[in-house]
């Protein structure tokens, strides 16, 4: 089963940029779209990078999203963090039929 | 705007069944899917099984095979999603989700603002 490994969780301070991996088990994880979701603490998941690096309309552009082939892995960077970035952050893509979501990423920003 | 309104709380014994609804507006339903996303306390995203809007196909994952089972009703635009046989380790916020297959990548956006189930005896 395709699997997508994250780092528990991650810190950084404020104004500086932060890079939170996601691993494919197999395969390509570039044959299909990787997602990003942030969820704060209640709330439910928000899109924050979809298709790869596409970003929604109302997301910062201080978010950004790579594919890096060579390492089977997808990467989320947030740039100039602010405090409000603080969240847990999922990658998610798709093998066959199945939806697939990474373990999740705390991130601090203190 | 695109919205997705969840049923309330549950809270149901083990054994017993659970089925939570999943309003949709601001979009033609069936044009997209919904998918089941559920997280246990303090836990991750866990993608339970998507249904096709349009003609009811469905995809669950391995692991709720046979408990699981989602509807629509198109003439209200609310899809269902029953869990059968519960345990305590089903104790979990249930989300809806659009998905955007087969119009876009299997994604989701947006999510219902989610349903606690709680099992307890």
């Amino acid at each position: 089963n395709f699997m997508l490994t994250q780092p528990h969780s991650v810190s950084e301070s404020p104004g500086k940029t932060v890079t939170i991996s996601c691993t494919g088990s197999s395969g390509s994880i570039a044959s299909n779209y990787v997602q990003w979701y942030q969820q704060r603490p209640g709330s439910a998941p928000t899109t924050v990078i979809y298709e790869d690096n596409q970003r929604p309309s109302g997301v910062p552009d201080r978010f950004s999203g790579s594919i890096d082939s060579s390492s089977n892995s997808a990467s989320l960077t947030i740039s100039g963090l602010k405090t409000e970035d603080e969240a847990d952050y999922y990658c998610q893509s798709y093998d066959s039929s199945n939806r697939v979501f990474g373990g999740g990423t705390k991130l601090t920003v203190l | 705007q695109v919205q997705l309104v969840q049923s309330g709380a549950e809270v149901k014994k083990p054994g017993a069944s659970v089925k939570v609804s999943c309003k949709a507006s601001g979009y033609t339903f069936t044009s997209y899917g919904i998918s089941w996303v559920r997280q246990a306390p303090g836990q991750g995203l866990e993608w339970m099984g998507w249904i096709s809007a349009y003609n009811g196909n469905t995809n669950y994952a391995q692991k709720l095979q046979g408990r699981v089972t989602m509807t629509t009703d198109t003439s209200t635009s609310t899809a269902y999603m029953e869990l059968r046989s519960l345990r305590s380790d089903d104790t979990a916020v249930y989300y809806c989700a659009r998905d955007l297959e087969p119009r876009g990548a299997a994604r989701f956006d947006p999510w219902g603002q989610g349903t606690l189930v709680t099992v307890s005896s």
